[in-house]
């Protein structure tokens, strides 16, 4: 089984259209993250949920809407898409923030073109 | 800006040769972790070594971390071609609740 699974694992669309990618982890962990990886590799923290409490919100534009329906999902909503949004998105879980709790089980990826 | 810094930004070697990557950081840590990324997947956690800690092996990796310098290693002994991935350090700053900077990683990779 996945431990983190996200989905579609590829997302081809227009500028200006919403979508949604979602993700869901079967470990049990307390804490979900999305990040966005650019076409450098650079890989940067958007959000972080820790039981379904926003704890982290990096300065990403308000067109990303997070939501965590339980501790176990992550989704993430992206609206008015632009041509910056390209990217690859990940998911990933932890145990939790604290010391030696925050190893992060990363997913396989989502990789978001705009056109 | 970019907490984690990795050098050398690309890296290539032989099969049985040793890797090593570093990698420089800004603030004060709570531990540092390395992670790698093979083309098209996600990360994988390696070894993580908290602040109090100068030196840990896992297997063929051995990760050092000199916090007077603000900068640690990973060793990638007797390498083989599977291998060949991005290799990316991350801290946990000691001001952070669970946040994690990554670095723009090393890109290895090994010839048979």
């Amino acid at each position: 089984d996945t431990a983190v699974s996200q989905t579609p694992k590829y997302l081809v669309t227009q500028m200006g259209n919403d979508k949604s990618i979602k993700c869901e982890q079967n470990l049990g962990h307390d804490t979900m993250y999305w990040y966005k990886q650019d076409s450098k590799k650079f890989l940067k923290i958007m959000f972080s949920y820790n039981n379904k409490e926003l704890i982290i919100n990096e300065t990403v534009p308000n067109r990303f809407s997070p939501k965590s329906p339980d501790k176990a999902h992550l989704n993430l909503h992206i609206n008015s898409l632009e041509l910056g949004d390209s990217a690859v998105y990940f998911c990933a879980s932890s145990q939790g923030g604290g010391l030696a709790k925050n190893i992060q089980y990363f997913g396989a990826g989502t990789r978001l073109s705009v056109l | 800006s970019q907490q984690g810094e990795e050098d050398p930004q690309a890296l290539s070697i032989q099969e049985g040769e040793n890797a090593t990557m570093n990698c420089s950081y800004k603030t004060s840590i709570n531990n540092l972790q390395w992670y790698r990324q093979n083309s098209g997947r996600g990360l994988v956690h390696l070894i993580l070594i908290r602040s109090n800690e100068r030196e840990k092996h896992s297997g063929r990796l051995r990760v050092t971390l000199d916090t007077s310098k603000k900068s640690s290693s990973l060793l990638i002994t007797a390498s083989r071609a599977a291998d060949t991935a991005s290799y990316f350090c991350a801290t946990h700053s000691t001001d952070s609740w669970g946040k994690l900077q990554f670095g723009a990683g090393t890109q290895v990779v090994v010839t048979p």
